[in-house]
């Protein structure tokens, strides 16, 4: 049984300062590996999906990898703005479809 | 593209009740999952639907149904309610074209309240 996890649950940093979020999987056999934004009581918005055979993938200020063999994913978002903040959530992708989601990291980026 | 939408946005009800929600897939997309949402935690799969069939099911009680029709359109029924089921109700689709490398978009989600 596939499960993800994401620490730290919550990150505070100042406005300006790298943002590094880590997701970790303990099933391997994944097919992609998607990260997503969630402001309070909203949906979610995909930010970046990465397939299994892929290393990492970029998006303006975002930046994701995956070490399929350590079973790892960072999110980097560089030179944070206050506009940053919200809950990060990772998602693996087994076969059929299903995303297995981490806890979340709730972050917060004082002006 | 409206993307993902889902209806209604809130919904209270008391235990015991029954419960509809609805969801209109990206334009393009056949698949259809629903997921539940707890408070301060990260989604749960509930199950999804492919050409009108459950094809994919999580680790929910047969009291949590759904249907798919020809237009990908979906609803996830509750029955018999129970307060733990209070949560965000999320939708997401996908397209099972191999292009497409199943990406899902998420809907803004039916926050449900029982009381």
């Amino acid at each position: 049984k596939q499960e993800v996890t994401q620490i730290p649950a919550a990150l505070s940093v100042p406005e300006g300062e790298n943002l590094v979020l880590n997701c970790s999987f303990t099933d391997s056999a994944i097919y992609n590996l998607q990260w997503f934004r969630q402001d309070p009581g909203k949906g979610l918005t995909s930010l970046l999906l990465i397939q299994s055979s892929q290393r990492e993938q970029t998006s303006g200020r975002l930046n994701a990898s995956l070490d399929k063999s350590s079973g790892r994913s960072t999110l980097y978002i560089a030179a944070s703005q206050p506009g940053d903040s919200a809950t990060y959530l990772c998602a693996a992708k087994a076969a059929g479809n299903k995303l297995t989601f981490g806890g979340g990291t709730r972050v917060l980026v004082k002006p | 593209d409206a993307g993902v939408t889902q209806s209604p946005t809130h919904l209270i009800k008391t235990r015991g009740q029954q419960v509809t929600l609805r969801c209109s897939p990206k334009s393009g997309h056949d698949t259809v999952s629903w997921y539940q949402q707890a408070l301060g935690q990260g989604p749960q799969f509930i199950f999804q639907y492919y050409e009108e069939e459950e094809r994919q099911r999580g680790n929910f009680p047969d009291r949590f149904s759904g249907h798919q029709f020809p237009n990908y359109s979906s609803e996830l029924n509750v029955n018999a309610l129970l307060l733990g089921d209070s949560a965000l109700y999320l939708c997401a689709s996908s397209s099972m074209s191999p292009s497409s490398y199943n990406e899902q978009f998420f809907g803004p989600g039916t926050r449900l309240t029982v009381l």
